[in-house]
């Protein structure tokens, strides 16, 4: 399969916990974004990378969030002391140029209790 | 304001019957647009790309009015396999940014 991988697929963690998420892009895609998805609305932008560099962040990304692109392939994205609030689909893509389409991952169903 | 809006719906129709979407942005800097498609708990797929001249795809044609900032969806001869939330999708880009923004889906409903 040479699509978007994230993993894990779904996760469930108390309130309080580490969680991190991982996403390999189609590997000849230099463009990797991090989304957030709640049940009845449109992803949301979280964060950019154009190969390592995280040329942006979106305000919803507070200060528990953090996210790399080490080497320009995988990314991670961690949540530090998780909330409730934090429930979500995190949604992976990746494309390459400027006005391309992007591809998805299937996506991290965080769940947090 | 949001910088893509959509009919939330849900639209409930026939098979076989014509139903169209809309969708307007807020930024005439937007570059590109899409169709997207989201299946219950899946990840969006594209649809198709929208361009300036209006396109078309099988039963779906995609139309964009840059003046009026308007963007358009027509699913002729619906199918129950056409049952999604159709997503709108706009792409701006600048200096040290490349964004996705997205509508919040409009939910199509194919009954027998």
């Amino acid at each position: 399969d040479t699509g978007v991988s994230q993993n894990p697929r779904h996760k469930i963690t108390k309130r309080g916990q580490n969680v991190t998420f991982r996403c390999d892009p189609i590997s000849e895609h230099n463009r990797l974004y991090w989304y957030r998805q709640t049940l009845g609305q449109g992803p949301e932008f979280l964060t950019y990378f154009q190969n390592e560099a995280q040329l942006e962040k979106s305000r919803l990304l507070s200060d528990r969030f953090s996210a790399e692109r080490p080497k320009g392939s995988f990314s991670t994205l961690e949540i530090q002391r998780t909330e409730q609030g934090d429930s979500a689909m995190y949604l992976c893509a990746s494309r390459i140029g400027v006005n391309t389409e992007a591809f998805f991952g299937q996506g991290t169903r965080l769940t947090v209790v | 304001r949001k910088e893509v809006e959509q009919d939330p719906g849900p639209f409930n129709v026939p098979e076989g019957a014509t139903v169209a979407f809309n969708c307007t942005y807020s930024n005439s800097a937007s570059q590109s647009f899409f169709w997207y498609r989201q299946d219950c708990r899946k990840e969006p797929k594209l649809l198709m790309s929208v361009y300036s001249s209006g396109n078309e795809d099988g039963r779906f044609t995609a139309q964009l009015n840059r003046a009026s900032q308007y963007i358009s969806l027509l699913i002729r001869d619906s199918k129950l396999s056409d049952s999604a939330t159709y997503l709108c999708v706009v792409t701006r880009t600048g200096n040290n940014f490349n964004k996705f923004y997205f509508g919040s889906g409009t939910k199509l409903n194919v009954k027998p």
